[in-house]
């Protein structure tokens, strides 16, 4: 079974800094996806990033970027330039690939979440 | 949000009483998921289901049952409610052309 943790309970970033969350995975697959999603205060999941194991070249989308060590099982997110809007809950999130078939193609394993506080 | 309406939003509810949460979708995805979201453990899966009357277990089925009679609606149902399972609940779909998870608002259910 795939697992990811998330070693950082909560961070904090200064407005307009850079800040990194970390997240570590376990997978026997070599084929799978990796995400990044943001939860605001109104609870609503937001898919901020998302990395294809076979892509070598890290996932980018505007501010928020991604580090991705796939030999050694690591799935980071930068945020640069940061907001106060940006101040949430940040889950790592794995998901198989297509190609490993079974019924279970889709579920996906969260990390235990990152609290971001964003100061001005 | 891929057309994913939960109900309800919050509930609170005994101890050893039934309890169901819809999941509805309005856009005709196979793919229909369940998790619940708990300090310090992220969301995890409850059970999903990957067509109509085809359903299996995730990794905290213990004390739950779902249902699909038709595709745009999955039921949770907790036969006899614990305070344990008081937490966030989120439907997730997997969209039939992107491939990606949109979720539910989640439902807030407190046992008392």
């Amino acid at each position: 079974a795939q697992t990811v943790t998330q070693s950082q309970p909560e961070m904090s970033v200064q407005e307009a800094e850079t800040v990194t969350l970390s997240c570590t995975y376990d997978t026997s697959e070599s084929d799978y996806y990796l995400f990044w999603y943001k939860q605001p205060p109104s609870r609503q999941m937001i898919l901020v990033i998302r990395q294809e194991a076979y892509k070598q070249q890290n996932a980018t989308e505007n501010r928020f970027s991604v580090n991705f060590q796939k030999a050694a099982k690591s799935f980071s997110l930068k945020i640069s330039d940061s907001q106060l809007g940006d101040a949430a809950m940040y889950f790592c999130a794995y998901r198989n690939h297509p190609n490993a078939g079974g019924t279970s193609y889709g579920k996906l394993t969260f990390g235990q979440g990152t609290i971001l506080t964003v100061h001005p | 949000d891929a057309g994913i309406t939960q109900s309800p939003r919050h509930k609170v509810t005994e101890t050893g009483t039934p309890v169901t949460l819809r999941c509805h979708q309005t856009e005709n995805h196979r793919y229909m998921y369940w998790y619940r979201q708990d300090p310090g453990h992220g969301l995890r899966l409850i059970h999903y289901s990957y067509g109509v009357k085809d359903t299996d277990k995730g990794e905290v089925s213990d004390g739950y049952s779902v249902s699909r009679s038709k595709t745009e609606d999955f039921l949770l149902t907790l036969e006899s409610a614990t305070s344990s399972q008081t937490s966030v609940y989120f439907c997730a779909i997997k969209h039939r052309v992107s491939t990606e998870a949109f979720f539910g608002q989640g439902t807030r259910l407190t046992v008392v």
